[in-house]
């Protein structure tokens, strides 16, 4: 089975702090992509940030980047500066054999003021 | 925001009963996807579409099945809904998945409940 494991349930940050959201996966796959989708309470998904797997620098966008560990099959998400609207369930999603799309059973992350 | 609606949003039905969800998309993206979402498990894919009357089953596809007529519309149906079926149904689509477009982006969802 192509586990993914995020190890934290639930995670809390001051405003304005650095945060790291953890994700294991479990593939015999060479070529993939990785995503971290946010799901905050209106339950819309939205994506974060993608990696693709054959590329060895790790994605950034904005206030987002991630360490991708390949051999060690890690896809980390790092949130930066973080702030009120970061609240929310982050969830990390390997794509496989390009349909095959599978989801962490997520990350709570509330940010403090 | 990717232009995906589902109906109906919120749906009651006793177990036993047909339901259908719609999904539909104004993206014109090749393929549609319809997962579930329950506590503890994240998202799991129920069936996907790669085109017009092309689709293919998912990780629990079991108890559903789905219809695509048009580019812009697929169908979920749970022929008989039973309890396990209650859940939150989300659509997705994606341009091309295995090119420089492989995001998938998601609809509202919709909640059901089987009682």
């Amino acid at each position: 089975a192509q586990t993914v494991t995020q190890s934290q349930p639930e995670m809390s940050v001051q405003e304005a702090e650095t945060v790291t959201l953890s994700c294991t996966y479990d593939t015999s796959e060479n070529n993939y992509y990785l995503f971290w989708y946010k799901q905050p309470p209106s339950r819309q998904m939205i994506l974060v940030i993608r990696q693709e797997a054959y590329k060895q620098q790790n994605a950034t966008e904005n206030r987002f980047s991630v360490n991708f560990q390949k051999a060690a099959k890690s896809f980390s998400l790092k949130i930066s500066d973080s702030q009120l609207g970061d609240t929310a369930m982050y969830f990390c999603a390997p794509l496989y054999n390009n349909n095959d799309m599978r989801f962490g059973a997520g990350t709570r992350l509330t940010v403090k003021p | 925001d990717a232009g995906i609606t589902q109906s109906p949003r919120h749906k009651v039905t006793e177990t036993g009963t047909p339901v259908t969800l719609r999904c539909h998309q104004t993206e014109n993206h090749r393929y549609m996807y319809w997962y579930r979402q329950d506590p503890g498990h994240g998202l799991r894919l129920i069936h996907y579409s790669y085109g017009v009357k092309d689709t293919d089953k998912g990780e629990v596809s079991d108890g559903y099945s789905v219809s695509r007529s048009k580019t812009e519309d697929f169908l979920l149906t749970l022929e008989s809904a039973t309890s396990s079926q209650t859940s939150v149904y989300f659509c997705a689509i994606s341009e091309r998945p295995g090119g420089l477009s492989p995001e998938q982006y998601f609809g509202p969802g919709t909640r059901l409940t089987v009682t």
